[in-house]
């Protein structure tokens, strides 16, 4: 069974379209994450819902605009795309909210390229 | 401020032989520190991790790291490298909002 699950894997789409990556846990946590992975596999964290609420949003662009309709689920919306949001995000979980000591799933990524 | 340092970008090694790759870490508190690997195109699962137990902390596949405050490191070690260890490895600090973060990766090349 996938812990963590990310449609679709792949995604490619011209600049200025609107595009949504979705994520699903099963693994009864309460916090799930945004994570952009660059060209250069540099890590950075986007944004943090712990049982749907938002609880770290970092200086993302308001093109990009998460949603979570029920705590298994973190979407991510993303509007009027440019070629600099071309990366590989992830979707992670994790047990507790704040907790620095908390391990984090990982889904498998999705590869977004803008052309 | 929390940040990590991975000290080689790119570590080669031949199968059969030691693997070390390098992490000094900067916390402002007692840290929170996990080595993550990342398969080609995989996503990232977790190796270890140390959160104030013991100081030499086992993982999976063989890995173990240990954590050395007086010389702000975490070492990730491996006493013989398998080809299926060629991946990228994170250094990863955890800071008191849940938030991770990562170092820039180590690429580990295992040479038959």
């Amino acid at each position: 069974d996938t812990a963590v699950s990310q449609t679709p894997k792949y995604l490619v789409t011209q600049m200025g379209n609107d595009k949504s990556i979705k994520c699903e846990q099963n693994l009864g946590h309460d916090t799930m994450y945004w994570y952009k992975q660059d060209s250069k596999k540099f890590l950075k964290i986007m944004f943090s819902y712990n049982n749907k609420e938002l609880i770290i949003n970092e200086t993302v662009p308001n093109r990009f605009s998460p949603k979570s309709p029920d705590k298994a689920h973190l979407n991510l919306h993303i509007n009027s795309l440019e070629l600099g949001d071309s990366a590989v995000y992830f979707c992670a979980s994790s047990h507790q909210a704040g907790g620095r000591t908390d391990t984090q799933y990982f889904g498998p990524g999705t590869r977004l390229t803008v052309l | 401020a929390q940040s990590v340092t991975q000290l080689d970008s790119h570590v080669s090694v031949s199968e059969g032989t030691p693997v070390l790759l390098r992490c000094n870490y900067s916390s402002s508190y007692s840290p929170s520190l996990f080595w993550y690997v990342q398969h080609p195109n995989k996503g990232l699962q977790l190796l270890l991790k140390y959160t104030s137990a013991a100081t030499l902390v086992k993982g999976i596949n063989g890995f173990e790291a240990e954590f050395k405050k007086s010389e702000t490191s975490f070492h990730l070690t491996k006493p013989s490298a398998h080809m299926s260890d060629a991946a990228e490895y994170f250094c990863v600090v955890g800071t008191q909002g849940g938030k991770l973060i990562f170092g820039q990766g180590t690429e580990l090349s295992v040479k038959p």
